[in-house]
């Protein structure tokens, strides 16, 4: 009930090209998708987030596309460059409870010259 | 000026040993975290206080204690150091307990090592 899966473990991709990562949830009561960035000897930072009244969140290069009815959502890196090169995690939490927060299992990144 | 910080960074200790971890935040949140990161990254919440009192205790060793001595303060106490618990452990903060849409600001983490 309380997974998020997160695909693929790990993902090259051609510098200018686009990233793409996805999460699927169970819990109906989940009610925030944060999706949080990680690099080497750091932790992680909240990159961008979504509530599930909206199917779609842009900033920048970054778009959370949110299907409520599948309950799955996904993170698009639009001209990905090699700065983004990091471990992605989607999340999923809920209003009702003490703010505890479901991670994905993590998507490391490479984006190469 | 770091918003969330964890002393000391690195780790390296004896199996047996007892060793404690120390989080400050400077952002004024009520609620902080301790989080395990294993090898493969997986994140795992370990614990959370909200204005000094525990209000998530997920399934961990009797070993670890955290102790809150206020708002700003999450302390990690660790006895008889196994080799499993070599990982790397993060301290967050956020700034309400309940609400959704409250992201949690992490500290750069404690890579914990047990030989």
């Amino acid at each position: 009930q309380q997974q998020v899966k997160q695909s693929p473990q790990s993902l090259i991709v051609q510098k200018g090209g686009i990233s793409i990562i996805n999460c699927a949830y169970e819990n109906t009561a989940f009610d925030y998708f944060p999706w949080y960035q990680q690099f080497p000897g750091k932790g992680p930072a909240l990159l961008i987030a979504i509530r599930p009244d909206v199917s779609e969140k842009k900033e920048g290069r970054f778009t959370i596309s949110f299907n409520k009815s599948a309950k799955q959502f996904s993170l698009h890196i639009m001209d990905s460059q090699p700065g983004d090169s990091a471990t992605y995690f989607c999340a999923a939490t809920y209003s009702g409870g003490y703010q505890k927060v479901t991670f994905g299992t993590g998507t490391k990144l490479q984006v190469i010259p | 000026d770091t918003a969330v910080s964890q002393t000391p960074k690195y780790l390296v200790t004896q199996m047996g040993n007892d060793k404690s971890i120390k989080c400050e935040q400077n952002l004024g949140h009520d609620t902080m975290y301790w989080y395990k990161q294993d090898s493969k990254k997986f994140l795992k919440i370990m614990f959370s206080y909200n204005n000094k009192e525990l209000i998530i205790n997920e399934t961990v060793p009797n070993r670890f204690s955290p102790k809150s001595p206020d708002k700003a303060h999450l302390n990690l106490h660790i006895n008889s150091l196994e080799l499993g618990d070599s990982a790397v452990y993060f301290c967050a903060s956020s700034p309400a307990r309940g609400g959704s849409g409250q992201p949690q600001h992490f500290g750069d983490g404690t890579r914990l090592s047990i030989l």
